[in-house]
């Protein structure tokens, strides 16, 4: 059973620029959360999504958005690249059911270094 | 506002020796609490959880943790630890009512002298 993946491992851009993060969730999960790790920080909650919506946002600003897609796979899309965008992006997937509260599983990370 | 204090930045111990790492939450009713491990370059692993029930909880790799609501704590402990428990620790707080987004703390990093 393959566990949360996502891709790529490694980007590097340029300030200015637009940034694709991808993440497919574990098997039988259907809800997504992103989560940005900067260096020597915990994860900060950036949002989630479920049933193709965004559920709840973190204190993120607008250049952050996402997409949930009807296989629960998900991206996330910043634009406008800042240097402080610089992290670790995780993605976590759920299952959300009808008991409201699930754990959330955490992907290998996709590390994003702007120039 | 909801928010999860880890006080100690870096922790060092010996192969064997016992081990105890400090959370601490701030929160408006009983949340659901977890201990998740990252290795470096990696994601989290969770280590263990606490939804309701017993305080004292049994994880994985020889972990267990105490919820203490008294003292808004929820520790995390291990009789003898390994060379390769050397990790960041990170406890992290959530609930259903906040849409279950979880609230971590910055960390705690093991080193283990052999």
């Amino acid at each position: 059973d393959a566990g949360v993946t996502q891709s790529p491992t490694h980007l590097i851009k340029t300030r200015g620029q637009q940034v694709t993060l991808r993440c497919s969730p574990k098997s039988g999960h259907d809800t997504v959360s992103w989560y940005q790790q900067a260096l020597g920080q915990g994860p900060q909650f950036i949002f989630q999504y479920y049933e193709e919506e965004e559920r709840q946002r973190g204190n993120f600003p607008d250049r952050f958005s996402g997409h949930q897609f009807p296989n629960y796979s998900s991206e996330l899309n910043v634009n406008a690249l800042l240097l402080g965008d610089s992290a670790l992006y995780l993605c976590a997937s759920s299952e959300a059911g009808t008991s409201g509260y699930y754990e959330q599983y955490f992907g290998p990370g996709t590390r994003l270094t702007v120039t | 506002a909801q928010s999860v204090t880890q006080p100690d930045i870096h922790i060092t111990v010996s192969e064997g020796a016992s081990l105890e790492l400090r959370c601490n939450y701030s929160y408006g009713a009983t949340p659901y609490l977890f201990w998740y491990v990252q290795s470096p370059g990696q994601g989290l692993q969770l280590l263990l959880k606490y939804f309701s029930g017993d305080t004292l909880v049994q994880g994985i790799k020889g972990f267990e943790a105490e919820f203490k609501r008294s003292q808004s704590s929820f520790n995390l402990r291990k009789p003898s630890v390994h060379w390769s428990d050397a990790a960041e620790y990170f406890c992290a707080v959530g609930a259903r009512w906040t849409g279950n987004q979880f609230y971590f703390g910055t960390g705690t990093s093991l080193t283990v002298i052999p």
